[in-house]
């Protein structure tokens, strides 16, 4: 049971170079969630999928798109990188149902854009 | 609105004291709350959830935490720091679609 996996682990990007996120969760849970993490800000979330074949904004959506592929994968697709999206960007699953609010989370993809 | 309020965005201790990490929160709905671990260049790991049972809630590791309603806090203790503590801890809410919504952390460091 890998729980949720991510790759790549590091990227570099020029800017306006495109490029997308891979995630996948072996766990059967129905949501999915993108967040970036940067110094002092905490997570903000980017996507999320409440459920396979929908997705709505977060947070910070500007310069990301997303694709629920099948229950198992949520990709993010970056289009043209800017250095503002230099972060560190976890993908997160949960069950999303009764009181289980618990995310998991996969081990993060460095991207650095110059 | 939901928001999640950490006090203090680093925390330093000495080995075998006493942690004390503090949370509040805003909710207008009875809140699910949690904390999680981020180890150095690692994803967040679950410590431990409130979820309206006992206030008193016991994670892994030796962390503990409770739920306060006339306070809206749920701050993170452990009775005696160890090395392989420090790290940043995450409180989070949960709210609609199952979201959570994060504090900004606190990061721990445990001297010797």
């Amino acid at each position: 049971n890998a729980g949720v996996t991510q790759t790549p682990k590091f990227q570099v990007l020029k800017t306006g170079q495109s490029m997308t996120l891979q995630c996948a969760q072996d766990m059967n849970h129905n949501s999915m969630y993108w967040y970036r993490q940067d110094p002092g800000m905490g997570l903000r979330l980017i996507y999320y999928s409440a459920s396979e074949g929908t997705t709505d904004k977060g947070e910070v959506p500007n310069g990301y798109n997303v694709s629920r592929l099948n229950k198992r994968e949520f990709s993010l697709r970056l289009e043209s990188a800017a250095p503002s999206q230099t972060s560190v960007y976890f993908c997160a699953s949960n069950v999303a149902g009764g009181i289980s609010y618990e995310q998991y989370f996969g081990p993060g993809t460095r991207l650095t854009v110059t | 609105a939901q928001s999640v309020t950490q006090l203090g965005s680093h925390v330093s201790v000495s080995e075998g004291a006493l942690v004390l990490l503090r949370c509040n929160y805003s909710s207008s709905v009875p809140p699910y709350l949690f904390w999680y671990v981020q180890y150095p260049n690692q994803g967040l790991q679950l410590l431990l959830k409130y979820t309206s049972a006992a206030t008193l809630v016991k994670g892994i590791n030796g962390f503990e935490a409770e739920f306060k309603k006339s306070e809206t806090s749920f701050h993170l203790t452990k009775p005696s720091a160890h090395m392989s503590d420090a790290a940043e801890y995450f409180c989070a809410l949960g709210g609609s679609n199952y979201k959570l919504t994060f504090g900004k952390g606190t990061l721990l460091t445990v001297n010797p």
